[in-house]
């Protein structure tokens, strides 16, 4: 099925840096998700985006919908250990036709963070 | 957040047995549940969606014959995976969502063939 293009595809740094990572899309999405997928676990919703060009935070997570909704990015400002995992973007239409819920997921940001 | 379970949280079986994987949502009632393979260093890849009270729509190349969705009630649906093959092993995954608002994912039952 469809995938998103997500980058990079893994990133290595040291607790404290920022981490930014983003999402495109050839499709135009009206919502867009970031969640994070620890080893053996389901993904976790971190930051729901509804409208474009909207700007949201979660402590310090911070998540863009893009203005063509074809995109969006997510920060992670002082990273730390724990922020260590699996970070997946994902799209979903809310309007009618076959697509109508689903999600569309990226490839995934595999974060690694040294103490 | 709402609260999705599974289970079991891994199993192991013979090839050609079939397995069930039950998702159950916790503290809401979900219309529908959606159902996701995931092989190891990739992403989630949606099987089939599952409307309580009615047959599930598969994805394309998924063959809804194998792979067996049955959602009885607002809270519990069921995937079974019939005669399973080494290739099947995977980590399925399920969500749920009360209309078509956000999605909770279950932890996941991770599923080995031998």
């Amino acid at each position: 099925g469809q995938q998103l293009n997500q980058s990079p595809q893994s990133m290595f740094i040291q607790e404290g840096e920022d981490v930014s990572m983003n999402c495109t899309s050839s499709s135009i999405f009206n919502t867009w998700l970031w969640y994070k997928q620890d080893p053996g676990e389901g993904p976790v919703l971190l930051i729901a985006l509804y409208k474009a060009g909207e700007l949201t935070s979660n402590g310090r997570l911070t998540a863009q919908f893009g203005i063509t909704r074809k995109d969006s990015f997510l920060n992670i400002s002082a990273s730390i250990p724990s922020d260590v995992g699996i970070y997946f973007c994902a799209g979903q239409l809310r309007a009618g036709g076959t697509s109508y819920g689903k999600l569309t997921f990226g490839q995934g940001t595999i974060l690694t963070v040294h103490p | 957040g709402a609260v999705v379970s599974q289970h079991p949280s891994w199993v192991i079986c013979k090839s050609g047995t079939s397995v069930k994987i039950e998702c159950r949502s916790l503290d809401f009632q979900a219309t529908t549940m959606f159902w996701y393979r995931q092989f190891p260093k990739q992403s989630l890849m949606l099987m089939a969606t599952s409307n309580e009270g009615s047959k599930a729509t598969y994805e394309q190349g998924v063959e809804k014959d194998k792979f067996l969705i049955n959602h009885a009630s607002l809270t519990l649906s069921t995937l079974t995976v019939t005669s399973a093959h080494p290739e099947d092993s995977s980590f399925y995954i399920c969500s749920a969502t009360r209309g078509m608002g956000t999605q909770y994912f279950g932890p996941g039952t991770r599923l080995l063939v031998l």
